[in-house]
């Protein structure tokens, strides 16, 4: 298994362009998610998904925005890049008990750096 | 889901046992305790998770105590390559992480 890729490594936008960060993972995992890390600080929930067609907001959503069309990818799209989304931005996934109460481990992909200017 | 506090940095002789200790007063019966840990740059890993019991794995053990409102982390014979920032999770019911600070451990020779 590839487990969880993302692409591209590394990025550079110029403020107001647009551009979307590729994931996609081979485990058939329902649940995928995006974080942000800024320098010096721990990960932020962007938006996650709980299966295929099914997205919800994290707790830094604004400026992005996500689908689910299939198990394997969840892209997250940048709608007019701000200085301010300068990041790393990783990409995980894990298996979700249909309940919601078992708890599964994560995986994460190598990230994505990216710099707005 | 609950907060958890760490120290924010530690230091560990190669060899030695490296005890990271995490406090999570706020910890509801149905939330397990989590750690991973992301080395440079490097995406999170996955390191070991637990309820209430102790638990043991091929990278760590994980001691939580019988109230549940603390636990400790445990690299029992700790390596330069174990030099990484360490975070302790509460997780609820669903799969959201929320990261804190994290722990910056120092192994050195």
């Amino acid at each position: 298994n590839a487990g969880v890729t993302q692409t591209p490594k590394f990025q550079v936008l110029k403020t107001g362009q647009s551009m979307t960060l590729q994931c996609a993972q081979d485990m058939n995992h329902e649940y995928m998610s995006w974080y942000r890390q800024d320098p010096g600080m721990g990960l932020r929930l962007i938006h996650y998904s709980v299966g295929a067609g099914i997205t919800d907001q994290g707790e830094v959503p604004n400026g992005y925005n996500v689908s689910r069309s299939t198990t394997e990818d969840f892209p997250l799209r940048l709608l007019s890049a701000a200085p301010s989304q300068t990041s790393v931005y990783f990409c995980a996934s894990s298996y979700r008990d249909p309940l919601g109460f078992s708890s599964y481990e994560q995986y994460f992909g190598p990230g994505t750096r990216l710099t707005v200017t | 889901d609950a907060k958890t506090t760490q120290p924010p940095s530690m230091d560990c002789a190669e060899g030695r046992a490296a005890n990271l200790p995490c406090n999570h007063s706020t910890i509801s019966g149905n939330e397990y305790v989590y750690w991973y840990r992301q080395i440079h740059s490097q995406g999170p890993q996955y390191i070991i998770h637990g309820l209430k019991n102790n638990e043991t794995n091929e990278m760590a053990s994980l001691i939580i105590t019988e109230d549940r409102k603390s636990s400790t982390l445990i690299l029992p014979h700790a390596t330069l390559r174990d030099t990484a920032v360490y975070y302790c999770i509460v997780q609820g019911a669903g799969n959201m992480l929320t990261f804190g600070g994290g722990t910056r451990l120092m192994v050195k020779p």
